[in-house]
C-alpha cells in the first residue's frame, strides 16, 4: 500500500503539556484521515477522523489538522493526562487504508 | 453488545502444524480484514474481504490464507506456520474499506517455535 510517515516513533511530556503526532502522506487521491488509539495490551480503537473536506476538526483535549496541498495531517493532544499515555496510529485512505508505524506516547505525572 | 471476536487469543505452536484463527463479527460489516502487528512496523495488512466469496491480498499475505463463506466469519489460516510469522494478529471489520471506522478484535498473540 501506499506509505504514511508518521513522527516521531515515542513521545514523552510531562502532564499538562501538549503532545503533536505529525503524518505525511503521498497518495493525492487520499481523502479519509482517521487516528487510531492503542492502550498497553489493548485493541486499536478509532478517536478521531477527518475528511478531505475540512481542515480542522476537535473533540474535547483532542485535534486533528489537515494540510492536503503539504500533503501532511496532525494530531494534537492538549492537557495532556497520564490515561493519555499509548500508542497512536495515523491512517490514510485513498485506494486502501494505510497506516503509519505508530508513535508511543508517553504522560509522565 | 456490537462486537468483533477473534480466537484463540493466545497460541504457541511449532513449525510446520497448521492453524486456524477464527474471527467474527456481529455488525453486519461488509468488509473485514487481518492485520500483524509487530514492534517498529505498526499494522500490516495480510488479507481483506469486500464481501461474501470476496478477498484480496493485503500488503503482506505470503504465508497466510483466508475464507469468507459467511459474512459474519472472516478465519485466517497458516498451512505451515514458521517462526516470522510469530506476531500478534488483529482482525477487523467495518461497513466499507477506506472511509469507514475500523472495529477490531481483541488480538491472537502468536508464537512459532
Amino acid at each position: 500500500g501506499e506509505n504514511v510517515e508518521q513522527h516521531p516513533s515515542t513521545l514523552s511530556v510531562q502532564e499538562g503539556d501538549s503532545a503533536v503526532i505529525k503524518c505525511t502522506y503521498s497518495d493525492s487521491a487520499s481523502n479519509y484521515f482517521p487516528w487510531y488509539k492503542q492502550e498497553l495490551g489493548k485493541r486499536p480503537q478509532l478517536i478521531i477522523d477527518i475528511r478531505s473536506n475540512v481542515g480542522e476538526k476537535k473533540d474535547q483535549r483532542i485535534a486533528v489538522t489537515l494540510n492536503k496541498t503539504a500533503k501532511h495531517f496532525s494530531l494534537h493532544i492538549t492537557e495532556t493526562q497520564p490515561e493519555d499515555s499509548a500508542v497512536y496510529f495515523c491512517a490514510n485512505s485513498g485506494y486502501a487504508l494505510n497506516f503509519g508505524k505508530g508513535t508511543s506516547l508517553l504522560v509522565t505525572p | 453488545e456490537a462486537q468483533v471476536t477473534q480466537n484463540p487469543r493466545y497460541l504457541i505452536t511449532v513449525t510446520g502444524k497448521k492453524l486456524t484463527v477464527t474471527c467474527s463479527q456481529n455488525m453486519n460489516h461488509e468488509y473485514m480484514s487481518w492485520y500483524r502487528q509487530d514492534p517498529g512496523l505498526g499494522l500490516r495488512q495480510i488479507y481483506y474481504s469486500m464481501n461474501v466469496e470476496v478477498t484480496d491480498k493485503g500488503d503482506v499475505p505470503e504465508g497466510y490464507k483466508v475464507s469468507r463463506k459467511e459474512k459474519r466469519n472472516f478465519p485466517l489460516i497458516l498451512e505451515s506456520p514458521s517462526p516470522n510469522q510469530t506476531s500478534l494478529y488483529f482482525c477487523a471489520s467495518s461497513f466499507g474499506r477506506d472511509e469507514y471506522e475500523q472495529y477490531f478484535g481483541p488480538g491472537t498473540r502468536l508464537t512459532v517455535t
